[in-house]
């Protein structure tokens, strides 16, 4: 069975403060897509970032950062410097087992000026 | 990028009304396409999986007769929700795959339900 664990529900921090949202999976499937979304207060699904199960390493995109670790099934993300804008849930999801994506339960973020 | 478009973006209507929301996709052939539900504060959970051409897939728990999709063309599927009720009052969601499995998927911007 697929399984994404979100343990944050939610998440306050104050303007220019780095947050690292943890995100833990479940699969037995070797080949396995990993994503970060995020849905802002309109509702829609920004996609961030897709990771596949044979590449581990870490990236980088201006201010988002992404650590996966195989070893602990993680994929977490780090927000630097955050911004008033990056208040919102952000959602991990699996890709697995053919073609159906589960979603975590969501970490909602807000950040304070 | 791959681009999907839903319509409508906010419904809101009377008990007992069928509603037919329409997902496409814009510049990509999507021979899989996929319907979330989101209710407020909670993360988004499959509905169903529509093939072209073919039945969909419900997940355990959603009522087929009450969720009519229908995938008629690489580029459109439509769900209807049947004789809707305030229960049903949710946010929407639909995706498409452009290829393979492999591929990942593109989410629609939502369609927000409001039965009355």
């Amino acid at each position: 069975a697929q399984k994404v664990t979100q343990a944050q529900t939610e998440i306050s921090v104050v303007e220019k403060e780095d947050v690292t949202l943890d995100c833990v999976y479940e699969t037995r499937d070797t080949t396995y897509y990993l994503f970060w979304y995020k849905q802002p207060p309109s509702g829609e699904l920004v996609f961030l970032i897709r990771r596949n199960s044979f590449d581990e390493q870490n990236e980088i995109s201006g201010r988002y950062s992404w650590n996966f670790q195989k070893s602990t099934s993680s994929f977490n993300f780090t927000i630097t410097a955050s911004q008033v804008v990056d208040s919102a849930v952000y959602f991990c999801a699996l890709q697995a087992g053919g073609f159906k994506t589960i979603f975590g339960a969501g970490t909602r973020l807000f950040v304070k000026a | 990028g791959a681009v999907v478009s839903q319509h409508p973006s906010r419904v809101i209507c009377k008990s007992g009304t069928s509603v037919k929301i329409e997902c496409r996709s814009l510049d990509f052939q999507a021979t899989t396409m996929f319907w979330y539900r989101q209710f407020p504060k909670q993360s988004l959970m499959l509905m169903a999986t529509s093939n072209e051409g073919s039945k969909a897939t419900y997940e355990q728990g959603v009522e087929k007769d009450k969720f009519l999709i229908n995938h008629a063309s690489l580029t459109l599927s439509t769900l209807t929700v049947t004789s809707a009720h305030p229960e049903d009052s949710s946010f929407y969601i639909c995706s498409a795959r452009d290829g393979d499995s492999n591929q990942p998927q593109h989410f629609g911007d939502g369609t927000r339900l409001s039965i009355l």
